[in-house]
């Protein structure tokens, strides 16, 4: 079946140290998406990439960086600049602006 | 003031009850996605519209545009309907959403 999939489900580093959360999509979908989640507020979009190769920073990506090497791929690196790492990170995809949109589990970082 | 607000932000309710939520937004949009979110935190996709009203199984989803507002119900609740519903937002020319602060829905046998 197609779908997303983000590993890992918990992941704990420590204060200081870069950490990359992986997204993988089988749905050929162009667009793919990072979002945090805190506790309380809606869903914040951190990166997005429309194509291979490309892509843009969303409202808060500082202390963010992500890659786009091949269509079914999006990791997304927590690096020891983010302030405030400790969150839940959803990846998501989508075919273009008129298509509906398909979530990954999510992947919940702790950082101590 | 969010750009996407949502009401209640919690409801709890008993088995057999017809539940809404509601969803207004203030910014031109070209759809509304209504989304589940369980206790794990994946979430699924519900509804995504851009006018009129969907009905899935005892879920029903509207929209009215020129009020900007969308409510979802839940006819029939039941317990494993327990989940967060987020209302989110496709700006018009953007290839984002915003969105809302989601409401707990809680349905108690």
């Amino acid at each position: 079946d197609g779908g997303i999939t983000q590993s890992p489900k918990y992941l704990f580093r420590k204060e200081g140290q870069n950490v990359t959360l992986s997204c993988e999509q089988n749905l050929n979908h162009d667009a793919m998406y990072w979002y945090r989640q805190d506790p309380g507020q809606g869903l914040r979009l951190i990166y997005y990439s429309q194509i291979v190769n490309d892509f843009q920073k969303g409202d808060i990506a500082e202390g963010y960086s992500v890659s786009r090497e091949k269509k079914e791929s999006f990791p997304l690196t927590v690096t020891s600049a983010q302030k405030n790492p400790t969150a839940f990170y959803l990846c998501a995809s989508s075919q273009g602006s008129n298509y509906g949109y398909t979530f990954g589990s999510g992947t919940r970082l702790t950082v101590v | 003031k969010n750009e996407v607000e949502q009401s209640p932000q919690n409801l709890t309710a008993q088995e057999g009850e017809f539940i809404t939520i509601n969803c207004s937004y203030s910014v031109g949009i070209s759809a509304l996605h209504w989304l589940q979110q369980h206790p794990g935190g994946g979430i699924v996709s519900l509804f995504m519209l851009s006018s009129g009203k969907k009905k899935h199984g005892r879920l029903i989803a509207t929209i009215n545009i020129q009020e900007k507002h969308s409510s979802l119900h839940i006819t029939a609740s039941h317990p494993r309907d327990s989940a967060v519903y987020i209302c989110a937002v496709q700006i018009q020319g953007a290839q984002k959403l915003v969105f809302g602060q989601g409401t707990r829905l809680t349905i108690n046998p």
